[in-house]
C-alpha cells in the first residue's frame, strides 16, 4: 500500500497568515493527489484535484503543487473559516489512502 | 443539487450486524461509483470499498474484506454497506462518498455513527 506522510500534525496560525502543508508519498503517485479539508462534525470536502487543481467554488488563496512523491497545499491570507483539518488522499490504484491530517488551529 | 443523504446513529452489540444505508438524489446513480471511508474518533479517514452501481462489481480495502460488504439498490439509488461481526475496533462514523470522473471524492453523506458497544 501506499502509505501518505503529511506534516505538520498541527499548526497555529493566525487570521492574515500564509501556511503551507506537506505530504509525501512512498512511492511516485505522478499528480494523482487530492487535498481535502474537514470541519469538525462535518464530512470531508474536496479542495484539490490532480495535486493542483482547484474544485468549483474553492477560494484562490488555496493552492496545491508539487509531483511525484512531493506535494503541498498552501493557503495565503488565513481566513476564520479555513482553521480545520486537512487531509491528503492519494489516487493512483487501490487502496486509496490518505495521510494522518493536520488540524489548523486559530493561534 | 448532489445529495448523499445517510441514516442516523447506530448502537449494536458486539458480534452483532449492521447495515448502513446512503441513499443519493440529484444525479443518475448509476453514472458514478460509490465508496465508503471510515474515521475513527479523531483520527484520519481509511478507505474502505468501492462499488459500480451500474454492475455491482465492487473493489476491497484487504483490510476490510469479511468485514464490509458494498451492495446497490438501483430502484432506489441507495448504496449500502454492512458490517459483521462487530468490535469495538468498529466504532467510528462512515461516510459514503461519490467517486467522481476525474477520480476523487466530490461528494460525501453526512456520516453514520456506529457505536458498537454491550
Amino acid at each position: 500500500d501506499i502509505q501518505m506522510t503529511q506534516s505538520p500534525a498541527s499548526l497555529s496560525a493566525s487570521v492574515g497568515e500564509t501556511v503551507t502543508i506537506t505530504c509525501r508519498a512512498s512511492e511516485n503517485i505522478y499528480s494523482y493527489l487530492a487535498w481535502y479539508q474537514q470541519k469538525q462534525g462535518k464530512s470531508p470536502q474536496l479542495l484539490v484535484y490532480n495535486a493542483k487543481t482547484l474544485a468549483e467554488g474553492v477560494p484562490s488563496r488555496f493552492s496545491g503543487s508539487g509531483s511525484g512523491t512531493q506535494f503541498s497545499l498552501k493557503i495565503n491570507s488565513l481566513q476564520p473559516e479555513d482553521f480545520g483539518s486537512y487531509y491528503c488522499q492519494h489516487h493512483y490504484g487501490t487502496p486509496l489512502t490518505f495521510g494522518a491530517g493536520t488540524k489548523l488551529e486559530l493561534k | 443539487e448532489v445529495l448523499l443523504q445517510q441514516s442516523g446513529p447506530e448502537l449494536v452489540k458486539p458480534g452483532a450486524s449492521v447495515k448502513i444505508p446512503c441513499k443519493a438524489s440529484g444525479y443518475t446513480f448509476t453514472d458514478y461509483n460509490m465508496d465508503w471511508v471510515k474515521q475513527s474518533h479523531g483520527k484520519s479517514l481509511e478507505w474502505i470499498g468501492d462499488i459500480n452501481p451500474n454492475n455491482g462489481g465492487t473493489i476491497y480495502n484487504q483490510k476490510f474484506k469479511g468485514k464490509a460488504t458494498l451492495t446497490v439498490d438501483k430502484s432506489s439509488s441507495t448504496a449500502y454497506m454492512e458490517l459483521r461481526s462487530l468490535t469495538s475496533e468498529d466504532t467510528a462514523v462512515y461516510y459514503c462518498a461519490r467517486w467522481g470522473l476525474l477520480d476523487y471524492f466530490d461528494y460525501w453523506g453526512q456520516g453514520t455513527t456506529l457505536t458498537v458497544s454491550s
